[in-house]
């Protein structure tokens, strides 16, 4: 089983719709969870960090954390065509921080 | 400004030949670390350092060596033992190793032949 596992993608919106994103982790006692986002041939960009269970917004970006269930989530709401890259959902283990493949999103006009 | 610079961008070597990748950060983080990417796939640690002198070995750590003289400075060495170095190198730093976020630097393309 796979440490971080994402939704595989890619995932398709038309502009002003709602993405969401889904990644599941295995370890139990992960206590920080990153989303970072990917264009095409750049580096990473973190865009969202979570800590405790709950929602948490940035401007049109909510991580929601469920410990519980061991799943973290991103939703870009009103999505625009700038938003279209590929999204990395990474957790932090023991002494790492374990990256999922990674959603590929595209934002259609 | 602060941030983390990587050199070169773009990189070309011939298979059995030793290269180093250059990473630099004025962030004042105590924690630095390098990743490899490879297409359609997530990142995978391969070294990485608390403090100035001190380092780790990542999951994927075989052909690679590092040095961490200056908490600035954090530079990859791909050696020849590496069998498939073509890929995106990618630095980081954080505050301090732990909960605090990982922030990246731009990369290097490396492309072995």
């Amino acid at each position: 089983q796979k440490e971080v596992e994402q939704n595989s993608g890619p995932l398709s919106v038309p502009e002003g719709a709602i993405a969401s994103l889904n990644c599941t982790y295995s370890d139990r006692v992960s206590q920080s969870f990153f989303w970072y986002r990917q264009y095409s041939g750049k580096s990473p960009e973190l865009i969202m960090s979570i800590y405790s269970n709950g929602d948490k917004e940035d401007g049109r970006f909510t991580a929601q954390l469920n410990k519980a269930s061991q799943y973290v989530s991103l939703l870009i709401r009103d999505s625009q065509p700038s938003d279209s890259a590929t999204y990395l959902c990474a957790v932090r283990g023991d002494y790492k921080l374990s990256f999922g493949a990674g959603t590929t999103v595209t934002v259609r006009a | 400004d602060g941030g983390i610079t990587q050199s070169p961008k773009y990189l070309f070597r011939k298979e059995g030949q030793n290269v180093t990748l250059s990473c630099e950060q004025n962030l004042n983080h105590d924690a630095m670390y390098w990743y490899r990417q490879d297409p359609g796939q997530g990142l995978r640690l391969i070294y990485y350092s608390q403090i100035v002198n001190d380092f780790q070995k990542g999951d994927i750590a075989e052909g690679y060596s590092v040095s961490r003289e200056k908490k600035e400075s954090f530079p990859l060495t791909v050696t020849s033992a590496q069998k498939n170095p073509t890929a995106f190198y990618l630095c980081a730093s954080s505050f301090r190793d732990g909960v605090y976020e990982q922030y990246f630097g731009p990369g290097t393309r490396l492309t072995v032949t």
